[in-house]
């Protein structure tokens, strides 16, 4: 399969611990968004890559998130001193920016829940 | 900021019924209109998008929509729903300026057989 790949697909964690996800974006896709997903509710932005460079980072990414994407190809999303609050299912989308309108969609992979206790 | 608004949380709906799903977003400006689609315990996937050009887009399993400029809407429809379509729907815009894609609250669709 070569679609959006992400792990672990579900951590459960105490609070205050730290947990780190990975994401492998479809091949040679040169963007990568990570979303947060809570229930009821539809994808937050919480930032995207072009390549290795992290372009834009959304006001819900507190300092206690980082993002990296060191290669340009897979990326991780580390959450420290995590609260019950950062409970949520985090996806990982990837697109081909630069070839045209086609790079305008971006192809979500099946997520990974994170459960703080 | 630009925002999504769907119009209703939950659709139960029998099989053969037809379905519209309202969306609405904030800017006014040129953009680009996606409804994803979440089936349960699956990851999202899309349904269909619009770019520029005919205003009535087609997408996969019969699922169709329709850009209204001058209302900043998106509906989605879907002339027969079966049990298959139940999953949750989401709207989703990306305008030419901004590079995230904002995605609305969803809709979940319930289809009784």
């Amino acid at each position: 399969d070569t679609g959006v790949s992400q792990d672990p697909r579900h951590k459960i964690t105490k609070r205050g611990q730290n947990v780190t996800f990975r994401c492998d974006p479809i091949s040679e896709h040169n963007r990568l968004y990570w979303y947060r997903q809570t229930l009821g509710q539809g994808p937050e932005f919480l930032t995207y890559f072009q390549n290795e460079a992290q372009l834009e980072k959304s006001r819900l990414l507190s300092d206690r998130f980082s993002a990296e994407r060191p290669k340009g190809s897979f990326s991780t999303l580390e959450i420290q001193r995590t609260e019950q609050g950062d409970s949520a299912m985090y996806l990982c989308a990837s697109s081909l920016w630069g070839t045209g309108l086609s790079g305008n969609t971006i192809y979500f992979g099946e997520g990974s829940w994170l459960t703080v206790v | 900021a630009q925002s999504v608004s769907q119009h209703n949380h939950h659709v139960i709906l029998s099989e053969a019924a037809s379905l519209e799903l309202g969306c609405n977003y904030s800017y006014g400006g040129t953009v680009n209109l996606f409804w994803y689609v979440q089936y349960p315990g699956q990851h999202l996937q899309l349904l269909l998008k619009y770019f520029s050009g005919d205003p009535l887009v087609k997408g996969i399993k019969g699922f169709e929509a329709e850009f209204i400029k001058s209302k900043f809407s998106f509906n989605l429809r879907k002339p027969s729903v079966q049990w298959s379509d139940t999953a949750e729907y989401f709207c989703a815009v990306k305008d030419n300026y901004g590079q995230n894609f904002v995605f609305g609250p969803g809709t979940r669709l319930s289809v009784l057989p």
